[in-house]
């Protein structure tokens, strides 16, 4: 079975700072991980995804994020956060059929002016 | 904008009641996944359906069924309503070969009382 565990379940940043929201992941078989962000009252949205090859990758927004296979994490970082940041985001994983997705309980960031 | 519809958006109903969820996913895609959010359980995944036939199956209740129609539409059933059936139902719908990449509707808010 797969399981996603989100460390933080809340994080406050200032605006412009940077922010790292953590995302460890356990499986017996190899997955696909994801970020998701979702705003107030709205569905998720797809931030980014890492199905193979280079560990690091780009969404949108300005978000990417780093899978590094040994320690079973895929965090997601910005650079410099904007208000609009502010939303509660979701790591996620699934087997490589795609078929069912696991996500983790979410982080919410919250960007202070 | 998602291209994904869900209906109702709200809907109340007493405890041992049975409703239907509806969804419409986006033109084109013929995967549809359906999710419940809770604030104890999180996101949890149901089920898939790719056109038309079940992919795979998560936390889904016994009481609770699905299909996907030919018309690419799915319906989420549920039935004998508890008190703790009542949160937000996500239906998204992917596009194939694009693993990952759902889309999600609005949701439904369901509250048993």
């Amino acid at each position: 079975a797969q399981s996603v565990t989100q460390l933080d379940s809340q994080v406050p940043v200032f605006e412009e700072a940077p922010v790292e929201l953590r995302c460890n992941y356990s499986s017996s078989v190899s997955v696909y991980l994801f970020w998701y962000v979702q705003y107030p009252n709205q569905g998720l949205q797809l931030l980014l995804k890492y199905l193979s090859g280079s560990t690091l990758v780009k969404g949108i927004n300005g978000f990417e994020a780093e899978f590094n296979k040994s320690q079973t994490s895929f965090h997601l970082r910005k650079p410099s956060v904007h208000i609009s940041d502010t939303a509660e985001y979701f790591c996620a994983v699934s087997r490589l059929t795609g078929n069912q997705f696991y996500f983790g309980t979410g982080t919410s960031l919250t960007v202070i002016p | 904008d998602s291209g994904v519809t869900q209906t109702p958006k709200h809907l109340i109903t007493a405890t041992g009641q049975r409703v239907t969820l509806r969804c419409s996913p986006r033109s084109g895609d013929l995967s549809v996944y359906w999710y419940q959010q809770s604030l104890d359980q999180g996101l949890q995944f149901l089920i898939h359906y790719y056109n038309g036939e079940e992919r795979a199956k998560g936390n889904i209740l016994e009481r609770f069924s699905a299909q996907q129609f030919p018309d690419l539409h799915s319906e989420l059933n549920l039935s004998s309503l508890e008190l703790g059936d009542s949160a937000l139902y996500f239906c998204a719908s992917s596009p194939s070969g694009r693993i990952g990449e759902q889309y999600f509707g609005p949701g439904t808010r369901l509250t048993v009382t």
